[in-house]
């Protein structure tokens, strides 16, 4: 089965500085999809970032960009210019490839931004 | 385009009640995931509806069902409350199986 590790329970940024959030997964599958998801106290689940396993370049999207190392099933999430708004919870999850594409989640890391 | 949407917002059970949750796809999605969050965990996957059919399933006791129906919306269905069984429970539809999951607000589910 595979398994989704968050090691950082609380993170703090100050506004406009850049922070990284770590992410290890456990698989052996070879097609797999990785993503971080944002959840704010209203509770939705916003997709933030994307990346499948196949592409070697890492994925960017705005202010939020990953470093994904396949060999060492790492994937983190750095987010640049941080803002208020970035505060809520952060989910990485993983997808195989095939089958339901179901999604597997960490515990998450919930990430203040302190003006 | 009207996202997803899940009623009720919030619901309040006790122990060995029945409950039904509800679920509005994304329009034009035919998948429909529900997921469980207990408070402080990251959700987990209970089970995927594709085309009203069963595609997938996660972890959980037969006395959690679903259905899909011919719009795509979708029920989530708990027999037998437990207290466990308190949590956040998010819906998440999809253009197809493998596209991205789109989330609903969630239903906030309270066994005493």
């Amino acid at each position: 089965a595979q398994t989704v590790t968050q090691s950082q329970p609380e993170m703090s940024v100050q506004e406009a500085e850049t922070v990284t959030l770590s992410c290890t997964y456990d698989t052996s599958e070879s097609d797999y999809y990785l993503f971080w998801y944002k959840q704010p106290p209203s509770r939705q689940m916003i997709l933030v970032i994307r990346q499948e396993a196949y592409k070697q370049q890492n994925a960017t999207e705005n202010r939020f960009s990953v470093n994904f190392q396949k060999a060492a099933k790492s994937f983190s999430l750095k987010i640049s210019d941080s803002q208020l708004g970035d505060a809520a919870m952060y989910f990485c999850a993983y997808s195989s490839g095939a089958g339901s594409y179901q999604l597997t989640f960490g515990k998450g890391t919930k990430l203040s931004v302190i003006p | 385009e009207t996202g997803v949407t899940q009623s009720p917002t919030h619901l309040i059970k006790t122990r060995g009640q029945q409950v039904t949750l509800r679920c509005s796809s994304q329009s034009g999605h035919n998948t429909v995931s529900w997921y469980q969050q207990a408070l402080g965990q990251g959700p987990q996957f209970i089970f995927q509806y594709y085309r009203e059919e069963e595609n997938g399933r996660g972890n959980f006791p037969p006395r959690f069902s679903g259905l899909q129906f011919p719009n795509y919306s979708s029920e989530l269905n708990v027999n037998a409350l437990e207290l466990d069984d308190s949590a956040l429970y998010l819906c998440a539809s999809s253009l197809r199986v493998y596209n991205e999951q789109f989330f609903g607000p969630g239903t906030r589910l309270t066994v005493l």
